[in-house]
């Protein structure tokens, strides 16, 4: 079974407005992390936003912010006021387990959404 | 500072010839992770490495590849011998346990093209 999903190949979105892209987990480990990733077409991977499974607050990084409803198993991103340098490829990951313990550092990776802004 | 460093960045080889792709982690990283990224396949971790000692290499496809971390500061993945289906992205990436969220900082990959 997939681990991570996200369902949505492709979205295009005016320049400006807010954006939700799609990501369901499956885990039975109670001790989880959720990242987002951001692959823009020069290729790098950076790192957007991060939500722990005892978090109580909703991650936010400046205009990235992560919709995290555990009973539903959702961690949706959602960039606020989208812009052109928005456009990339987008990665929902899941870390099981914690610290130290065997296996815990493994990231799981969705297939991606590909995110494009138009002005 | 500086991030993690990947060499080269392009590589174009031909089929049967080894191949050799090169990663400097952050300095005072603990975790340095290889992973390879197709159109069809996705993101896969290939293997990766706690303190410069191997500790899960279930993602590596075959006996071709293999992996090393002489020390804290340099690690290969080498393919002997290469082929087509080897033509990939190859990232390097590299966390610190000890913060809380341990997020990975990846290198900038290494295109590899097998002819």
């Amino acid at each position: 079974a997939q681990k991570i999903t996200q369902t949505q190949p492709g979205m295009f979105v005016q320049e400006k407005e807010a954006v939700t892209l799609d990501c369901t987990y499956d885990t039975s480990d109670p001790s989880y992390g959720l990242f987002w990733y951001k692959q823009p077409s020069s290729g790098e991977m950076i790192f957007l936003i991060y939500q722990g499974s005892y978090d109580q607050q909703n991650a936010t990084e400046g205009r990235y912010s992560l919709n995290f409803q555990k009973a539903r198993k959702s961690a949706n991103l959602v960039i606020s006021a989208s812009q052109l340098g928005d456009s990339a490829m987008y990665f929902c990951a899941m870390r099981e387990g914690w610290g130290v313990i065997q296996g815990a550092q493994k990231l799981v990776f969705g297939q991606g959404t590909r995110l494009t802004i138009n002005p | 500072d500086a991030g993690v460093i990947q060499s080269p960045r392009h590589e174009v080889t031909e089929m049967g010839q080894e191949v050799t792709l090169r990663c400097k982690p952050i300095s005072g990283h603990d975790y340095l992770f290889w992973y390879r990224q197709t159109m069809m396949r996705g993101l896969e971790l290939l293997i990766y490495f706690n303190n410069n000692v191997p500790i899960d290499d279930s993602g590596m496809p075959e006996d071709r590849f293999s992996a090393k971390m002489p020390n804290a500061s340099f690690s290969t993945l080498k393919i002997q011998p290469s082929e087509p289906r080897d033509s990939a992205v190859y990232f390097c990436a590299s966390s610190l346990s000890q913060k809380p969220r341990n997020e990975q900082f990846f290198g900038p990959g290494t295109r590899l093209t097998v002819l």
